[in-house]
């Protein structure tokens, strides 16, 4: 089956320690986004990757960083430095990276941190 | 509509009548647009999507609606099931733009 998957589903972390989500995607798509998801709120993006070993900051990337070194993966590492993890994350890839082309998301994952 | 607050619109609906959610977008630029629906606790799944070339699309029991004038989406679902209960959100991109931007969503309630 194509997709995206990321892990875990659920992450507990305590405070001050780094975190990395996991995204995988087997759509053979050159673009890869995460984005965060609060309550009542709409998607903000994090970082994006156009391309292997390429990539950018979205417009919330203060406390994260990303890598990409192979086209099929995208992990997302939450650092110590962001003052507020706790939320819903959101991975999702596409074709190509155009505003005119559909996004598709992974199940998420959703942190924790006390 | 949409918000930009922390409450979502909301929207309840008796199983079996249609429902109509709106969007209002942002960017007269925007020649794209999708519609997502969003379970608790799930990723976003695509629904319909739309091009500024067209004023209408209809896909399984569902219709999307574009009004380039007054920058405005509806998604229209016919015979509302409870499985339709969930988060909906529009997207807008442009050719040459860097990115999708989400509207924060409607939460959609399907009463049995």
């Amino acid at each position: 089956d194509g997709g995206i998957t990321q892990s875990p589903k659920y992450l507990f972390r305590k405070e001050g320690q780094n975190v990395t989500l996991s995204c995988e995607q087997n759509l053979n798509h050159d673009a890869m986004y995460w984005y965060r998801q609060d309550p009542g709120q709409g998607l903000r993006l994090i970082y994006y990757s156009q391309i292997v070993n390429d990539f950018q900051k979205g417009d919330i990337a203060e406390g994260y960083s990303v890598s990409r070194e192979k086209k099929e993966s995208f992990p997302l590492t939450v650092t110590s430095a962001q003052k507020n993890p706790t939320a819903f994350y959101l991975c999702a890839s596409s074709t190509q990276f155009v505003g005119s082309y559909e996004q598709y998301f992974g199940p998420g994952t959703r942190l924790t941190v006390t | 509509g949409e918000s930009v607050g922390l409450h979502l619109p909301t929207l309840s609906v008796q199983e079996g009548d249609n429902s109509i959610i709106n969007c209002a977008y942002s960017n007269s630029a925007s020649d794209y647009f999708i519609w997502y629906k969003q379970e608790s606790g799930k990723g976003p799944q695509f629904i319909i999507d739309i091009r500024s070339n067209m004023d209408k699309r209809q896909g399984q029991r569902v219709t999307v609606l574009l009004n380039k004038t007054v920058k405005h989406l509806s998604l229209q679902i016919a015979a509302t099931q409870p499985g339709d209960s969930a988060v909906y959100f529009c997207a807008e991109g442009e050719t040459g733009a860097n990115n999708l931007f989400f509207g924060t969503g409607t939460r959609l309630t399907v009463i049995p």
